[in-house]
């Protein structure tokens, strides 16, 4: 079976160009997390969707972040406009089931560095 | 406070010995579930583990192992025989069972292994 999949697996974009993020989570997981490592403050999450539904986002930085979902299999991430301080690992999971019992498995990430 | 404490930023050990790697856990959920994930210098988060809070047993997985001890709020991995290829940054994370944002996994900083032909 496919795991996650995530593309790019690397970006570099200019300070002010829109980015966008992409996700495939593996086939019947209703659950889909993105997450943000930087050295400084680590893994992050940013959001987390149900079944397509958006459950909580308040890790998300600022408005200049969006994350929509609009069927099971696809997930997108946007940044517009990216600024330097956006350079990090996203990395994209999914999981069946919302428990603590229930493993999440990771996308291989999306490098993005922003000059 | 921490809800995840990984005390070893770096170690090292011999090839073909034993680690231990280190986690402290902060919940006040009685449902929660506790992850080692081990990422290479490729990058990708690569499940490990399991240990649920109301098992009576130590998980084991291959060469992995958690030593649990609840009383104590410690999720301890245990690396037998050690191989070069184990050499990598080991996370150590919790999710909650219920009551504040359910699904989502908390991290520690990490402990980066340093395996010594």
């Amino acid at each position: 079976d496919a795991g996650v999949i995530q593309s790019p697996r690397h970006e570099v974009t200019e300070m002010g160009q829109e980015v966008t993020l992409r996700c495939k989570p593996i086939s019947g997981h209703d659950y889909l997390f993105w997450y943000r490592q930087t050295m400084m403050r680590g893994l992050e999450l940013l959001i987390y969707f149900n079944n397509n539904v958006p459950i909580d986002d308040s890790g998300m930085p600022e408005d200049r972040f969006s994350a929509k979902m609009p069927n099971a299999s696809f997930s997108t991430l946007k940044i517009q406009p990216s600024e330097p301080r956006d350079s990090a690992v996203y990395f994209c999971a999914s999981s069946f089931g919302g428990t603590s019992t229930d493993t999440q498995y990771f996308g291989p990430g999306t490098r993005l560095t922003v000059l | 406070a921490q809800k995840i404490t990984q005390t070893q930023p770096g170690m090292f050990v011999q090839e073909k010995e034993a680690v231990t790697l280190d986690c402290t856990y902060d919940t006040s959920d009685p449902s929660y579930g506790l992850f080692w994930y081990k990422q290479p210098s490729s990058g990708e988060m690569i499940f490990l583990i399991y240990q649920g809070s109301y098992d009576q047993q130590n998980a084991t997985e291959g060469r992995y192992s958690l030593n649990f001890q609840k009383a104590r709020k410690s999720a301890n991995l245990v690396i037998s025989a050690s191989q070069l290829g184990d050499s990598a940054m080991y996370f150590c994370a919790m999710r909650e069972g219920y009551g504040g944002s359910q699904g989502n996994l908390i991290f520690g900083k990490g402990t980066k292994l340093s395996v010594k032909p």
